[in-house]
């Protein structure tokens, strides 16, 4: 089963909008959440992340926010740009099995930011 | 600084043929890993490596073998390839004194199986 799922698969927003995609998880020892962007032809790269002591972390445009109790969290780009086109996975680390640092990863949403 | 580098970037095989993945690293990592992603499922564990000699089974491991004689090194074996091996595969690399498990993928290997 997936242990991490992602919506929406897809996402057009309009340059300078706001894109928000969600995700949500049951185990509850993942304990550090991080989102990757991946771009065609290459391989993911961390965009950012966040551990569940803390309900929101802000970088540039870019800012997770983490609800504990409902196991959700969601990647919120502001003033989306042209640049920011790509695939948007979150994931979560498993910590347990000797803290392998397995990540698990969300199913991946497609956005794409028109000028 | 190279990184995580996957060779080949391309592959062809036929159904029944054999191939490595190749996937070196230059950080000194302790853990290294194989995902496979497919459109709309995101990247699944195939195998993982915590150290040198050291591996066991992701999520989907059937099909696949590997190996970790060293450090730097850690091949994806697939023996007698099928369809349903049509994917992009991607080695990563992650060490935990980077803090928050900083992980570093290499840029994938797409392969078809004819």
């Amino acid at each position: 089963q997936q242990q991490v799922k992602q919506s929406p698969q897809s996402l057009i927003v309009q340059k300078g909008g706001i894109s928000i995609i969600n995700c949500a998880y049951e185990n509850t020892a993942f304990d550090y959440f991080p989102w990757y962007q991946q771009f065609p032809g290459k391989g993911p790269a961390l965009l950012i992340a966040i551990r569940p002591d803390v309900s929101e972390k802000k970088e540039g445009r870019f800012t997770i926010s983490f609800n504990k109790s409902a196991k959700q969290f969601s990647l919120h780009i502001m003033d989306s740009q042209p640049g920011d086109s790509a695939t948007y996975f979150c994931a979560a680390i498993e910590n347990g099995s000797g803290n392998t640092g397995k990540l698990i990863f969300g199913q991946g949403t497609t956005l794409q930011v028109k000028p | 600084n190279a990184g995580v580098t996957q060779t080949p970037k391309f592959r062809i095989l036929k159904i029944g043929q054999s191939m490595t993945l190749q996937c070196t690293q230059d950080m000194n990592h302790n853990y290294m890993y194989w995902y496979r992603q497919d459109p709309g499922m995101g990247l699944k564990l195939i195998y993982y490596s915590v150290g040198a000699g050291i591996t066991d089974k992701g999520e989907v491991p059937n099909g696949y073998n590997v190996s970790r004689s060293t450090t730097e090194d850690f091949p994806l074996r697939l023996e007698l390839a099928a369809p349903s091996q049509t994917s992009v595969y991607f080695c990563a690399s992650s060490s935990r004194q980077a803090g928050g498990y900083g992980y570093t993928f290499g840029s994938g290997t797409r392969l078809t199986v004819v």
